[in-house]
């Protein structure tokens, strides 16, 4: 089983729809979970970062963590053309440094 | 807005050579790391450095993998003998501290012919 699992789609959705972005994982060591957003041939540029349980805002960005299910989220509201690119889950342990991360998701969003 | 920087961008080069690749992290961090990408594939966990010493290395930092911290501000990955396996997207990515976030360069994009 991968440590951490993430549906490569590709996702396509008209602009200004709502993206819902999904990742599982299995290590339940896992405390810091990540959102990048990785344009092609580009380095993964941080969206959000999230400590536990819970939920983050930001702007368009909402992060979701559910550590009892082993369950993160990124919903994108109003999305736009702008906002293709593929999308990486990252986690990391408390006794680590390493990030691991999910294969990513391809999103398109067409004008 | 300070960023990680890398060189060079492309770097081609012959099977058995050696490679260096250049990164300036975040001038206020300390904690730096190299990750790679194979095409198509996930990012991957190299290396992980602070004060001067490899602090934790995935299996796939073998000895033909070496970093170092050469000055104040370039962080180093270099690899001895190249091979063609090798050929992937290297990222150098910093942090201020291990629980803060790490953050991204834009890449040195390697082709072991």
């Amino acid at each position: 089983q991968k440590e951490v699992e993430q549906d490569p789609g590709p996702l396509s959705v008209p602009e200004g729809a709502i993206v819902s972005l999904n990742c599982t994982y299995s290590n339940s060591a896992f405390q810091y979970f990540m959102w990048y957003r990785q344009y092609s041939r580009k380095g993964p540029e941080l969206l959000m970062y999230t400590y536990s349980s819970g939920n983050k805002e930001d702007g368009r960005f909402t992060a979701q963590v559910d550590k009892s299910s082993k369950y993160i989220s990124l919903f994108i509201r109003d999305s736009q053309p702008s906002d293709s690119a593929t999308y990486l889950c990252a986690m990391r342990s408390t006794s680590g440094s390493r990030l691991t991360f999910g294969e990513g998701t391809q999103l398109t969003v067409n004008p | 807005e300070p960023e990680v920087t890398q060189t060079p961008s492309h770097q081609v080069t012959q099977m058995g050579q050696e490679v260096i690749l250049r990164c300036v992290p975040i001038s206020n961090h300390l904690y730096f790391y190299w990750y790679r990408q194979i095409l198509g594939q996930k990012v991957e966990f190299l290396v992980s450095f602070y004060n001067n010493e490899i602090s934790e290395k995935s299996e796939i930092f073998d000895d033909q993998f070496s970093v170092e911290r050469p000055d104040g501000s370039n962080f180093t990955l270099k690899i001895r003998s190249t091979k063609l396996e090798d050929s992937a997207m290297y990222f150098c990515a910093s942090s201020e501290a291990p629980e803060r976030p790490q953050y991204f360069g834009p890449g040195t994009r390697l082709l072991v012919l």
